[in-house]
């Protein structure tokens, strides 16, 4: 079993749709929660940043975590053409100081 | 703003070539990471190093190398290339301390071995 488990979609909605982007994760040491986009050949960046548990919004982005349940979601609404790209979660915690577990990423595709 | 750069977006190599892939961020950070990126796959660390000359082994080491003799910049070995080693190389770079799980990656490169 995978440490971080992300569903690869691909995932299709229309404009204006809300997105929701999941994780579930095994290691209970996870601490940082982490939203990387990333755009067809570029390197990920950094869109959303969470220390333990709760909500964190950003715009149109909202990131949940729930640590009780291992879960963490990304909330995109009124989504939009350019949100299409492929989401990463990732995570830290523990002795792991530093280093990112990531998960295998969600393709989205956000259609006018 | 952070910026990270390697030194070729694609590649292209043969068999048994040795290959070097640079990379240079130029925000002092301390922190820096290779990874490579395959479909269905996900990211997975190769070797990161959090200072300069030392390094340390990640989840996929074998078949590579690193060296690190400057702050900003860390460079990835292929000692002898293979066909497995066609991939997406990311390398990324994080600051010390509170921040450090926040990693800035580069732009990528495209590896393809024959």
């Amino acid at each position: 079993q995978k440490e971080v488990e992300q569903d690869p979609g691909p995932l299709s909605v229309p404009e204006g749709a809300i997105v929701s982007l999941n994780c579930t994760y095994s290691n209970s040491a996870f601490q940082y929660f982490m939203w990387y986009r990333q755009y067809s050949r570029k390197g990920p960046e950094l869109l959303m940043y969470t220390y333990s548990s709760g909500n964190k919004e950003d715009g149109r982005f909202t990131a949940q975590v729930d640590k009780s349940s291992k879960y963490i979601s990304l909330f995109i609404r009124d989504s939009q053409p350019s949100d299409s790209a492929t989401y990463l979660c990732a995570m830290s915690g523990g002795t792991s100081y530093g280093k990112l577990t990531f998960g295998q990423g969600t393709i989205l595709t956000v259609h006018p | 703003d952070v910026k990270v750069t390697q030194s070729s977006r694609y590649l292209v190599k043969r068999t048994g070539e040795k290959v070097f892939l640079e990379c240079v961020q130029d925000m002092d950070h301390e922190n820096m990471f290779w990874y490579r990126q395959d479909p269905g796959l996900g990211l997975r660390l190769i070797y990161f190093s959090y200072d300069v000359k030392m390094k340390e082994k990640g989840d996929i080491p074998e078949g590579y190398s690193v060296s690190r003799e400057k702050k900003e910049r860390f460079s990835l070995i292929l000692e002898s290339a293979s066909t497995n080693q066609t991939s997406m190389y990311l390398c990324a770079s994080s600051p010390s301390g509170g921040a450090a799980e926040t990693q800035y990656f580069g732009p990528g490169t495209r590896l393809l071995v024959l």
